[in-house]
């Protein structure tokens, strides 16, 4: 049982376009996130969810815009995508507190 | 907003090597967390540890928060040990929310 699912792990697309990327966890956590990891590795965070609400929206176009349509799923939609959204993206999800913090496998996005 | 350093960048070790990868911090922090990242892009979380010392296995790891810094014990390395290992502090006091260093990049040779 995968404890928090991304979907696609692998997305190419042209500039221009929209795509989503969706994540569930089963885990039972109350927060989720996403994550950006750069080709130097740097991993930053974009959003935080905790009980399908924002609590953190890091400076991010806005362009990008997560749904929360329960506690279990965090989605990320981005809307013209352009060739620096070219990235891997993480989801995790976490209890309440530092314990427990767990990733996704990652959704490798290409924009050509 | 919480600066953290990763020391070294890379490493490279033959196998069987012990290493030491150091995390310091701008501030007092009241968790820390140390992750692997493998060679295929897992993320695993291998420590919390906001301060003394943990062990798993050939990992340990050490948190004085009243210095600000942690370091990440690997003995008897293997190749399986390679990829990127990150710390991570809370975003701001009282946050659990993690700003990730920039991490320190493993290779363990056969």
């Amino acid at each position: 049982d995968t404890a928090v699912s991304q979907t696609p792990k692998y997305l190419v697309t042209q500039m221009g376009n929209d795509k989503s990327i969706k994540c569930e966890q089963n885990l039972g956590h109350d927060t989720m996130y996403w994550y950006k990891q750069d080709s130097k590795k740097f991993l930053k965070i974009m959003f935080s969810y905790n009980n399908k609400e924002l609590i953190i929206n890091e400076t991010v176009p806005n362009r990008f815009s997560p749904k929360s349509p329960d506690k279990a799923h965090l989605n990320l939609h981005i809307n013209s995508l352009e060739l620096g959204d070219s990235a891997v993206y993480f989801c995790a999800s976490s209890p309440v507190g530092p314990y427990g913090y767990t990733f996704g496998s990652g959704t490798r996005l290409t924009v050509v | 907003g919480i600066q953290v350093e990763q020391s070294p960048p890379d490493l490279i070790l033959q196998e069987g090597a012990n290493s030491t990868l150091r995390c310091n911090f701008s501030d007092s922090v009241n968790n820390l967390q140390w992750f692997h990242q493998n060679p295929w892009g897992q993320l695993i979380n291998l420590f919390y540890i906001p301060s003394g010392t943990k062990q798993n296995g050939r990992l340990s790891a050490t948190t004085v928060a009243t210095e600000r810094y942690s370091l990440l014990y690997i003995s008897s390395s293997q190749t399986t040990d390679s990829g990127v290992y990150f710390c991570a502090a809370p975003r701001s006091g009282g946050s659990y929310i993690p700003t990730f260093g920039r991490g320190t990049s493993l290779i363990v040779h056969p």
